[in-house]
């Protein structure tokens, strides 16, 4: 079964700094990958997902994510944060034509500082 | 109303309890899920219902029990749980966009369960 790695726990950054929070993933087959934010108190919503084309892919409040399948990466960017990008940020993955099995990371804390 | 509704947000209960957790979707979805948040853990899939059908349990233990009465709403029950269990209980919804794992999930705001 596909599996999912973060490679940071936690990422302090400070205001209109870029950020990168890192994605790996392992899986046999072809995959489809995402990332989620939570925001402190609420559920996971969508910022971005690949499914196939172009591999960078951008999503809501300026994030991007560049699919490597070399590398079996998906990481996530953003040029400038924002004091409200604090969050907790999920890379999620699931395989191809295998419906309701999507794997989850263990999350990285995005903290951004004034 | 807000695409998925969990209720309650928080909930504290003995060993010796019996509960439960509430999921109403309002989004004409048709798969409903349960997943268990630890800290610093992944997110773990526990109950999978499509068309109201359960199509995953991944090993979870009998003392979890869920219901799904109908395709707006899901239930997990509760009884005899253990301090172990004390997590934040997610609920989400997807619909069946024909293409196989590439359906974007909705996501409650959660119950914070905690064991004594």
């Amino acid at each position: 079964a596909q599996s999912v790695t973060q490679l940071d726990s936690q990422v302090p950054v400070f205001e209109e700094a870029p950020v990168e929070l890192r994605c790996n993933y392992s899986s046999s087959v072809s995959v489809y990958l995402f990332w989620y934010v939570q925001y402190p108190n609420q559920g996971l919503q969508l910022l971005l997902k690949y499914l196939s084309g172009s591999t960078l892919v951008k999503g809501i409040n300026g994030f991007e994510a560049e699919f490597n399948k070399s590398q079996t990466s998906f990481h996530l960017r953003k040029p400038s944060v924002h004091i409200s990008d604090t969050a907790e940020y999920f890379c999620a993955v699931s395989e191809r034509n295998n419906n309701n099995d999507m794997r989850f990371g263990a999350g990285t804390r995005l903290t951004v500082k004034p | 109303e807000t695409g998925v509704t969990q209720t309650p947000r928080h909930l504290v209960m003995g060993m010796t309890n019996k509960k439960s957790l509430k999921c109403e979707q309002h989004l004409g979805h048709n798969a409903m899920y349960w997943y268990k948040q630890s800290a610093k853990k992944p997110l773990e899939l526990m109950f999978v219902y499509s068309l109201e059908e359960r199509v995953e349990n991944n090993s979870v233990p009998s003392r979890f029990s869920p219901e799904c009465p109908n395709s707006s709403h899901l239930f997990l029950h509760l009884h005899t749980l253990q301090p172990e269990d004390s997590a934040l209980y997610l609920c989400a919804s997807s619909q069946d966009s024909g293409l196989a794992g590439a359906d974007i999930q909705y996501f409650g705001a959660g119950t914070r369960l905690s064991v004594l």
